[in-house]
C-alpha cells in the first residue's frame, strides 16, 4: 500500500506568507518525519513527531499529527525565498522494520 | 555538525559496468542505510545494515546489489552490471539506531547509466 502521500504536489507562495502541506498514510506508524530537499541535493531532517504526539514546533515549523485520520501537516510560517525546496514526509512503522517510507513530496516555491 | 559524506557526487557509467558508491557515515552511528530516488519519483528504501550484516532489504535490492563496510568508516553500495533504470540519486544515511532521533542523510550520488 502507498504510505505517505503529500498534497498539494506543488505550492507557490509569496515571501512572508505561510505554507501548509499535508501528508496522509495508510498503516499505523511509530513516528512521522518531515524532510526538506533542495533541488538535486540531499535530504535534510526537519522534525520528527511520535505517534503519541499531536503537535510539535521547531522555529518557524509547526507539525501536527492526527492518527485517527492518519494524516500530518507541516506549516512553515513567514516563508522566505530560502524555503524553496521539496518537502517529504516519511513514516516508520513497527510492521515495516527500522526503515522510512517516503511520500512523493510537495514542491514549494517561495517568490521574493 | 557531523555529516554523512558520499562520494562521488556524480558518476556516469556505461550500461553493464559495475559501480561502487561510497559513504562515510557519522562515526558513532550504528545503523546504515541506502535509499534511492529516481528522478521525479519517491525516495525508496534499498537496504539497512547493522552489526556488519544486512538487517533488512527491499525488493529492489536484488542480487545485482551488495553492501559492505570494509573498514571502520566506509559503507559502500556496489551495483553490478548496471542497467539504464539504475540511473537515480543514491542516498546513504546513518542513525544511532533509534528512529526517534531521525536519520542523517548524505547529499547523494547521482548515478547516470548510459
Amino acid at each position: 500500500s502507498q504510505q505517505g502521500e503529500e498534497d498539494p504536489q506543488a505550492l507557490s507562495i509569496q515571501e512572508g506568507e505561510n505554507a501548509t502541506m499535508n501528508c496522509s498514510y495508510k498503516t499505523s506508524i511509530n513516528n512521522l518525519q518531515w524532510y526538506r530537499q533542495n533541488s538535486g541535493r540531499g535530504l535534510v531532517h526537519l522534525i520528527l513527531i511520535r505517534s503519541n504526539e499531536r503537535e510539535k514546533h521547531s522555529g518557524r515549523l509547526r507539525v501536527t499529527l492526527d492518527t485517527s485520520k492518519k494524516s500530518s501537516s507541516l506549516l512553515i510560517t513567514a516563508s522566505r525565498a530560502a524555503d524553496t525546496a521539496s518537502y517529504f514526509c516519511a513514516t516508520d512503522a513497527e510492521a515495516a522494520g527500522n526503515k522510512l517510507t517516503f511520500g512523493g513530496g510537495t514542491r514549494v516555491l517561495v517568490k521574493p | 555538525e557531523p555529516e554523512v559524506t558520499q562520494t562521488p557526487s556524480h558518476q556516469v557509467t556505461q550500461m553493464g559496468q559495475e559501480v561502487i558508491l561510497r559513504c562515510v557515515p557519522i562515526s558513532n552511528h550504528l545503523y546504515f542505510y541506502w535509499y534511492r530516488q529516481i528522478l521525479g519519483q519517491k525516495v525508496e528504501f534499498l537496504v539497512s545494515f547493522y552489526n556488519n550484516e544486512i538487517s533488512e532489504k527491499s525488493e529492489i535490492f536484488d542480487d545485482q546489489f551488495s553492501v559492505e563496510r570494509p573498514d571502520g568508516s566506509n559503507f559502500t553500495l556496489k551495483i553490478r552490471s548496471t542497467k539504464l533504470e539504475d540511473s537515480a540519486m543514491y542516498f546513504c544515511a546513518s542513525s544511532t539506531g533509534t528512529v526517534y532521533y531521525g536519520y542523517t542523510f548524505g547529499s547523494g550520488t547521482r548515478l547516470t547509466v548510459v
